[in-house]
C-alpha cells in the first residue's frame, strides 16, 4: 500500500489530454514538499520526467505539464502520442516516514 | 555525461545477503546524495535508503533499517546497497539513482540489477 495514491491505469487516444493525479496527504504533499514524476518504459529504468514546480526534465517535450493543490497533485500529458505508453510515478517526501514515498504508479495506455 | 553503473544479476537463497554496487561518473560524486530503490515483479517502485557521498550518512526507510546498509567508496565512486537475511520477497529489481540535495528529484538512473531469491 502506497503512501501516495496514483489510479492504476489511464488511457486515452491519440492527440487527447489525460491527466494522472497523485494523493498525498498532511505529512507530504500537503506539507508542501515537491512532487517529481517519472516514466517507465517496459524493461528499462524510471527516467526524471517533471520536478519541483513544474520544471521538466532535459528534453521532455512541452506537452507533459503538472499541477499541485493541497494534498494532491497532477500530471497533464496533452496531444498524447503512442510512445507516451509507458508506467508513470510520483515521487515526495514524508515528514512523518522522514523517507521519499513514491505512488503505486499509473499504465498508461494509448487507444 | 552521468552514468550509473550497477552490478550483474544476483541469486541467493533465503536467509543469505545480496550486494549490489553502483559506479557513478560524469560529475561530481559528493555533490549529489545515491539512493536505492526496488520494483517487484509487476510493482511499483520502493524507496529503501539513500547516503551523501560527503561524509558518508545514511537514512533507510524503516521496513529496511534493520536489513540494510548502504555504503560509499570515494575513491572509486561507487555506493554499495547490501540486503541482509533475504526472503522470497526480496526478488526484485534494484536500482540506484543520483539524488538533487534540495529538491529531492532523482535525476539520473543505474539500469538495475535482478536479485531473485530461491532455495
Amino acid at each position: 500500500q502506497s503512501v501516495l495514491t496514483q489510479p492504476p491505469s489511464v488511457s486515452g487516444a491519440p492527440g487527447q489530454t489525460v491527466t494522472i493525479s497523485c494523493t498525498g496527504g498532511a505529512s507530504n504533499i500537503g506539507a508542501t514538499y515537491d512532487v517529481h514524476w517519472y516514466q517507465q518504459l517496459p524493461g528499462t529504468a524510471p527516467k526524471l520526467l517533471i520536478y519541483g514546480d513544474n520544471y521538466r526534465a532535459s528534453g521532455v517535450p512541452d506537452r507533459f505539464s503538472c499541477s499541485k493543490s493541497g494534498s494532491s497533485a497532477s500530471l497533464a500529458i496533452t496531444g498524447l502520442q503512442a510512445e507516451d505508453e509507458a508506467d508513470y510515478f510520483c515521487q515526495s517526501y514524508d515528514s512523518s516516514l522522514t523517507a521519499s514515498v513514491f505512488g503505486g504508479g499509473t499504465k498508461l495506455t494509448v487507444l | 555525461q552521468v552514468q550509473l553503473v550497477q552490478s550483474g544479476a544476483a541469486v541467493r537463497k533465503p536467509g543469505a545477503s545480496v550486494e549490489v554496487s553502483c559506479k557513478a561518473s560524469g560529475y561530481d560524486f559528493t555533490n549529489y546524495y545515491i539512493h536505492w530503490v526496488r520494483q517487484g515483479p509487476g510493482q511499483g517502485l520502493e524507496w529503501m535508503g539513500r547516503i551523501n557521498p560527503r561524509g558518508g550518512s545514511t537514512t533507510y526507510a524503516q521496513k529496511f533499517h534493520l536489513r540494510v546498509t548502504i555504503t560509499t567508496d570515494t575513491s572509486t565512486g561507487t555506493v554499495f546497497m547490501e540486503l541482509s537475511n533475504v526472503g522470497p520477497t526480496d526478488t526484485a529489481v534494484y536500482f540506484c539513482a543520483r539524488g538533487q540535495f534540495i529538491s529531492g528529484n532523482l535525476d539520473s538512473w543505474g539500469q538495475g540489477t535482478q536479485v531473485t531469491v530461491s532455495s
